[in-house]
């Protein structure tokens, strides 16, 4: 298996566009798992799928952030209009079952809105 | 309100045993320590996970006391290739995942 795949690697944009990053988790994994990395706030739950059903969407910053998952093999987090401050690294991460279990992340989308 | 700390960094010397810990307030009782390294543009990755006293897997061992208000991972004879960012993970009463804000480790030749 190639791992967690994710799409685009860096993406600069500037402030009021829309982003849309991607995801493919590893085949067979149930759960999907988005995380925001910054400097200054560390490694941040943003939302948390299990079975393509999103469970907790606790830690989605406002509503400009969105996230999908129409199925098992695919998921995107889309940020409409985007903002300096959304400037981050973005995780996707697969496991199997619970939030505790491991978690299997992607290489990440650095994203910067100038 | 959980919470997980750990240091923010660490120092050591090649060949050593490396102990960090990381304190967590208010964990559930009943699930998973789990700790994860990160390299420089890598995501994290799964070092190891126990639920209370000592697990050990070929890369590194995990120490839980009985109130599981600490856990200690310990990387024994450490390489350069060891230098990392670790965290520790846990989970709230709520299901929440709280993570650690990650010690930066430095190991020097």
């Amino acid at each position: 298996d190639a791992g967690v795949i994710q799409s685009p690697r860096h993406e600069v944009t500037e402030m009021g566009q829309e982003v849309t990053l991607r995801c493919k988790p590893i085949s067979g994994h149930n759960s999907l798992f988005w995380y925001r990395q910054t400097m200054m706030r560390g490694l941040e739950l943003l939302i948390y799928f299990n079975n393509n059903v999103p469970i907790d969407d606790s830690g989605m910053p406002e509503d400009r952030f969105s996230a999908k998952m129409p199925n098992a093999s695919f998921s995107t987090l889309k940020i409409q209009p985007s903002e300096p401050r959304d400037s981050a690294v973005y995780f996707c991460a697969s496991g199997w079952g619970l939030p505790g279990d491991e978690q299997f992340f992607g290489p990440g989308t650095r994203l910067t809105v100038l | 309100l959980a919470k997980t700390t750990q240091p923010i960094s660490m120092d050591s010397y090649e060949g050593q045993e490396v102990n960090i810990t990381c304190s967590h307030n208010n964990i559930a009782t009943n699930d998973y320590i789990t700790w994860y390294q990160q390299f420089p543009s890598q995501g994290p990755r799964f070092i190891i996970q126990g639920y209370k006293t000592k697990v050990t897997n070929e890369v590194a061992s995990l120490f839980i006391p009985a109130d599981r208000k600490s856990s200690t991972l310990s990387l024994p004879r450490v390489s350069l290739s060891d230098t990392a960012v670790y965290y520790c993970l846990g989970m709230d009463s709520n299901y929440q995942l709280i993570w650690g804000a990650g010690t930066k480790l430095i190991i020097k030749p």
